[in-house]
């Protein structure tokens, strides 16, 4: 079954640095979504990509994130100087059409800042 | 805006017993999607069930079916015949479209411990 991938796993950062985290969605999806989860908390919308821009942006996804397609098969988010506060569980996921079909998530980046 | 909320505390089954988890959900759109996700302690989020606000029938899959009350906005999830792996956390979770927009609000969750 086709499967959204992401790496790495796990990142520990210092506060203050670049991060960047991958995903390679599934290839024949339009849509792509970053999700994130704070430990023990729900999980948060922070933006949507269609068309290679930016279709929609949660009041997270403040100036220090971008997002980016830089080939036919990665999709990237890049968190430019990091807060402790973004220590979470970053999840990618894509889908076919607006959603109905489903949502397919990766299994996850787990982000801490230190 | 859209919301979903699941208030129940965590929540405890017998193996090879059914349960329901509730989520209930408000939305002023005509059109909308409710997905449940299970995540186990290893992180990820994997789907389990979809139903759509104009299906007729409630959703199933599996051991999973989802108990759809439109009119009441609840949209509970049950699992017969539980088995230990199914020790998970689970989100109710609303699609809200808007134009060529789509993205999920998630519930706050529930944690699923199955007994031996």
């Amino acid at each position: 079954e086709p499967e959204v991938t992401q790496t790495p796993s796990h990142q520990v950062t210092q506060m203050g640095q670049e991060v960047i985290l991958r995903c390679v969605p599934i290839s024949n999806h339009l849509y792509f979504y970053w999700y994130r989860q704070i430990l023990g908390q729900k999980v948060e919308f922070l933006v949507s990509f269609y068309n290679n821009e930016i279709s929609e942006k949660s009041e997270i996804f403040d100036d220090q994130f971008s997002v980016e397609r830089p080939d036919g098969s990665n999709f990237t988010l890049k968190i430019r100087s990091t807060k402790l506060e973004d220590s979470a569980m970053y999840f990618c996921a894509s889908s076919e059409d607006f959603g109905q079909s489903g949502y397919t998530f990766g299994s996850g980046t787990r982000l801490t800042v230190v | 805006a859209q919301k979903i909320t699941q208030t129940q505390p965590g929540m405890f089954v017998q193996e090879k017993e059914a349960v329901t988890l509730d989520c209930t959900y408000d939305t002023s759109d005509p059109s909308y999607g409710l997905f449940w996700y299970k995540q186990p302690s290893s992180g990820e989020m994997i789907f389990l069930i979809y139903q759509g606000s104009y299906d007729q029938q409630n959703a199933t899959e599996g051991r999973y079916s989802l108990n759809f009350q439109k009119a009441r906005k609840s949209a509970n999830l049950v699992i017969s015949a539980s088995q230990l792996g199914d020790s998970a956390m689970y989100f109710c979770a609303m699609l809200g479209v808007t134009g060529a927009n789509s993205k999920l609000t998630f519930g706050k969750g529930i944690t699923l411990s199955v007994r031996p």
